[in-house]
């Protein structure tokens, strides 16, 4: 079985501080990570995704990934209120076959 | 249409009835996903369609639930005697069978409360 798991959160961020999502994820041979956002009410939105080691940056999101950790982790600078929603890791499988984390809750109080 | 398109958007039904959902996935996709996401939980892959046929029904909690493509475009989920359990809010997304690296665009949901 394939698992991904991450902090259930809630994570409370001040307006402007940096917040820090991570996961981890169970089968090794993962070779593509991604992280959706979603809005209470609403489907998830790509956000990100990454495949190499390393850092991969796109405005305020970093996405962050560690294969030999079997650690991806988002970090969101200059947090904004319209961030505030629930953060969902996910890592696909060589059949384009999805497997999601439960998600993180993010707050960013004004 | 401009993306995945699902209906209906809300769909109450009584313990033990039937029901259709259905996704109209963006034009020139080949591959159709439906996932089905409970509250406070992420989304639970259910099936995946290359073409016409299911390539991967292995998420498919039981023989109540099916699912067909008959000309490779829009796909229907079908749960017949529907329990509460069932209730949750089924999504799809659909892409090209080569986006191996890419997340796809998931369709705004059919939300099914079973009552």
């Amino acid at each position: 079985q394939k698992e991904v798991e991450q902090n259930s959160g809630p994570l409370s961020v001040p307006e402007g501080a940096i917040a820090s999502l991570n996961c981890t994820y169970s089968d090794r041979g993962s070779q593509s990570f991604f992280w959706y956002r979603q809005y209470s009410g609403k489907s998830p939105e790509l956000i990100m995704f990454i495949y190499s080691n390393g850092d991969k940056e796109d405005g305020r999101f970093t996405a962050q990934l560690n294969k030999a950790s079997q650690y991806v982790s988002l970090l969101i600078r200059d947090s904004q209120p319209s961030d505030s929603a629930t953060y969902l890791c996910a890592v696909k499988d060589n059949f384009n076959k999805f497997y999601f984390g439960s998600g993180t809750k993010l707050n960013v109080k004004p | 249409g401009a993306g995945v398109s699902q209906t209906p958007s809300n769909k109450v039904t009584e313990k033990g009835k039937y029901v259709e959902l259905r996704c109209d996935p963006i034009s020139g996709h080949t591959a159709l996903y439906w996932y089905r996401q409970s509250l406070g939980q992420g989304p639970e892959f259910l099936i995946y369609f290359q073409g016409t046929g299911a390539a991967d029904d292995s998420g498919l909690p039981n023989d109540r639930f099916f699912a067909v493509r008959p000309e490779g475009s829009v796909s229907t989920l079908k749960i017949q005697r529907t329990e509460r359990g069932d209730s949750a809010v089924y999504l799809c997304a659909s892409s090209f069978p080569w986006d191996r690296l890419y997340g796809y665009t998931f369709g705004s949901g059919t939300r099914l409360t079973v009552v």
